[in-house]
């Protein structure tokens, strides 16, 4: 499984763009980037996903750098309601492995 | 509704005894997996079915047994607690066909004493 290095701890203020970096500089060409998050005591929820273009959504926005190999997840206004582990994770094409494999992941914390 | 949802949410048992976690998607999904999410906060896979099938079982004790008596459905069953198994398990469901993204229930904290 391809592996992601992210920052185990990242703080922010409330309302202020949080930006959450990920390495992942062994992707494969076919590699989506996904990131999930935890808020406490709850399940994992999806983010966002993209493969080589940037992509925006309601909940955040995605930056994928040129070679791929890092990615950023963008917060525009952070919340305290985003206070969770922001995970990024490495999935193959659509029909792959079912595999969703997490690793330590980043746990935000925001300040009011 | 609940898309993905488990039951019980908390469980307390006794070593050695048997218990069931169950699993319920309403999502139209074909893919069921069951994740655990030990004390140090890692996820890992434990099982996945695709149609009641078994697709993945990532070297899970055998005293842990995964049940699909359908697509909606996909039951933990687990022999023999053991101090170990404390942890929390997510259900999650996904559609192959349509893109990979996963949805989670909200856990079942299990603690075994």
């Amino acid at each position: 499984d391809a592996k992601t290095t992210q920052p185990n701890s990242m703080e922010s203020n409330e309302e202020e763009p949080v930006h959450l970096p990920c390495n992942h500089s062994t992707i494969s060409g076919t590699d989506y980037i996904h990131w999930y998050r935890q808020l406490p005591s709850q399940g994992p929820e999806y983010v966002i996903h993209g493969l080589t273009s940037n992509v925006n959504n309601r909940m955040a926005s995605l930056a994928i750098a040129e070679d791929r190999k890092s990615s950023t997840l963008i917060l525009h206004r952070a919340t305290l309601r985003d206070a969770a582990v922001y995970y990024c994770i490495l999935r193959p094409p659509q029909g792959g492995s079912e595999k969703l494999v997490f690793g330590k992941g980043t746990k935000l914390t925001v300040n009011p | 509704d609940t898309a993905v949802s488990q039951t019980p949410k908390y469980l307390v048992t006794q070593m050695g005894n048997d218990k069931s976690i169950k699993c319920e998607q309403n999502l139209g999904h074909d893919t069921m997996y069951w994740y655990k999410q030990d004390s140090k906060k890692f996820l890992k896979i434990m099982f996945s079915y695709n149609n009641k099938e078994l697709i993945i079982n990532e070297t899970v004790p055998n005293r842990f047994s995964p049940k699909s008596p359908d697509k909606a459905h996909l039951n933990l069953h687990i022999n023999s607690l053991e101090l170990g198994d404390s942890a929390v398990y997510f259900c999650a469901s996904s559609d192959r066909a349509v893109g990979n993204t996963i949805y989670f229930g909200e856990g079942s904290w299990l603690t075994v004493v």
